[in-house]
């Protein structure tokens, strides 16, 4: 079955440190891959995504580029701020059936100043 | 931005009580889904729908039920609550007609049951 496999955290950093977010995927078909951030107390919201291989996803900074040929969306933004922290999740969408998303198990990221 | 709401934001209640989470949404949505969250972060689909009178069971396992009477409307009941159902619950929606359009996400219900 389809599934999405993150770095696993807490990841820590400086203020205006380099992020990199490993996510890779297991998916039959073409999925569309998504990366969500939930802020402390609050719901998932959309980061940013990307619907065919080869497309990059951008939003506030951060990037990720779908790569079919390694089944990876991995998440990187050259200078992350202390309101950065949050728990980022990646996803795919489930093309057949139900449409359904699938998350990986979600990175908690921590920067400090 | 998504006009997606949950309440209560919190709930503690003792074991044995019924309590019905509610969601609603006023973007129109077909589909809507159940997710449980656990302490670790991790998001566990527990019911969806795809539209009125239609829900089906997620890829958790949960004794709780849900309801579609309506589009933008999606309750989910407990009927005898128990300290194993601690835990977040949260509720999100997307469009029916375009499988790249993203779930949309209230800010979750966390329950406590004593």
């Amino acid at each position: 079955g389809n599934s999405v496999t993150q770095m696993e955290g807490p990841v820590t950093l400086s203020e205006e440190a380099f992020l990199t977010i490993n996510c890779t995927y297991t998916a039959t078909g073409y999925p569309s891959l998504f990366w969500y951030v939930q802020y402390p107390g609050e719901g998932l919201q959309l980061l940013l995504k990307a619907t065919k291989a080869d497309d990059k996803g951008s939003n506030k900074g951060f990037e990720a580029t779908y790569r079919k040929e390694t089944t990876s969306f991995h998440l990187e933004k050259g200078s992350v701020q202390v309101s950065d922290s949050a728990v980022y999740f990646c996803a795919l969408s489930d093309v057949q059936g139900a449409q359904k998303l699938v998350f990986g198990q979600g990175t908690r990221l921590t920067i400090n100043p | 931005e998504a006009d997606i709401y949950q309440t209560p934001r919190y709930l503690v209640i003792g074991t044995g009580k019924k309590i019905t989470l509610e969601c609603s949404q006023t973007m129109g949505h077909d589909k809507m889904y159940w997710y449980q969250q656990d302490p670790g972060m991790e998001l566990h689909l527990i019911h969806y729908s795809y539209g009125v009178n239609s829900t089906e069971k997620g890829d958790l396992s949960s004794e709780s039920t849900v309801s579609r009477i309506r589009t933008e409307h999606f309750p989910l009941t407990l009927e005898s609550a128990r300290p194993s159902h601690t835990s977040q619950y949260l509720c999100a929606s997307s469009e029916w007609a375009d499988i790249n359009q993203p779930q949309h996400f209230g800010d979750g219900t966390r329950l406590s049951i004593l």
